[in-house]
């Protein structure tokens, strides 16, 4: 089968860094993306990794561990509009590509 | 324009009542998905088309019906809901299946 794992809630203070983590089991990995989601609001992309390493992009950066089963979204310089929830999304193969999306985790951003 | 539009963003219905949801993308891409979005859940896959031919059903209820007459648009056609199927409904989007995919605002569903 398949699991997809992350925190529910974090909450950070404006201006630190936040880590994400995500794990998760599946076959036929092919991929991992994360998005952000607002409340109210429809998820956007903002990372897709598949090879092992950190992809930094801005305030934000993806790391993924193929052999870990793990991935974490991490935000530097944080601001009050990064509070959202953020979705880790799998990307599998099975004579058919297939994306399963995690629960997300809630973050609150306070000042 | 912008890239994946729904109609209507919000939906009140009785449980007799049959109504349609709409995606709309401009971007060209081949795959157009819906999911289904409860509060404290994960998304949903409900049904994927990939150039105009369904290629995925989620053991979705038939109440649930899809329909993509052509790559810009998606429907989904609603009868006979039940209260536990009150949510938001996501349109999304992506180039081919292997690619990030771009949603539309949802449609937030009440069935009374």
């Amino acid at each position: 089968g398949q699991n997809i794992d992350q925190p529910t809630e974090m909450t950070a203070t404006e201006g630190a860094i936040v880590q994400i983590n995500c794990t998760y089991q599946t076959s036929g990995f092919n991929g991992l993306f994360w998005y952000q989601q607002h409340a109210g609001e429809a998820p956007t992309f903002l990372s897709y990794n598949v090879l092992d390493g950190l992809e930094e992009k801005g305030r934000f950066s993806s790391f993924l561990s193929r052999s870990k089963g793990y991935s974490y979204l991490l935000l530097k310089e944080l601001q009050m509009k990064d509070s959202a929830s953020y979705l880790c999304a799998v990307l599998r193969n099975t004579g058919g590509f297939k994306t399963i999306f995690g629960a997300g985790t809630r973050l609150f951003v306070k000042a | 324009e912008t890239g994946v539009t729904q109609t209507p963003r919000h939906l009140v219905m009785g449980m007799t009542n049959k109504k349609s949801l709409k995606c709309e993308q401009h971007l060209g891409h081949n795959a157009m998905y819906w999911y289904k979005q409860s509060a404290k859940k994960p998304l949903e896959l409900m049904f994927v088309y990939s150039l105009e031919e369904r290629v995925e059903n989620n053991s979705v209820p038939s109440r649930f019906s899809p329909e993509c007459p052509n790559s810009s648009h998606l429907f989904l056609h609603l009868h006979t809901l039940q209260p536990e199927d009150s949510a938001l409904y996501l349109c999304a989007s992506s180039q081919d299946r292997e690619h990030e995919q771009f949603f539309g605002p949802g449609t937030r569903l009440t069935v009374l």
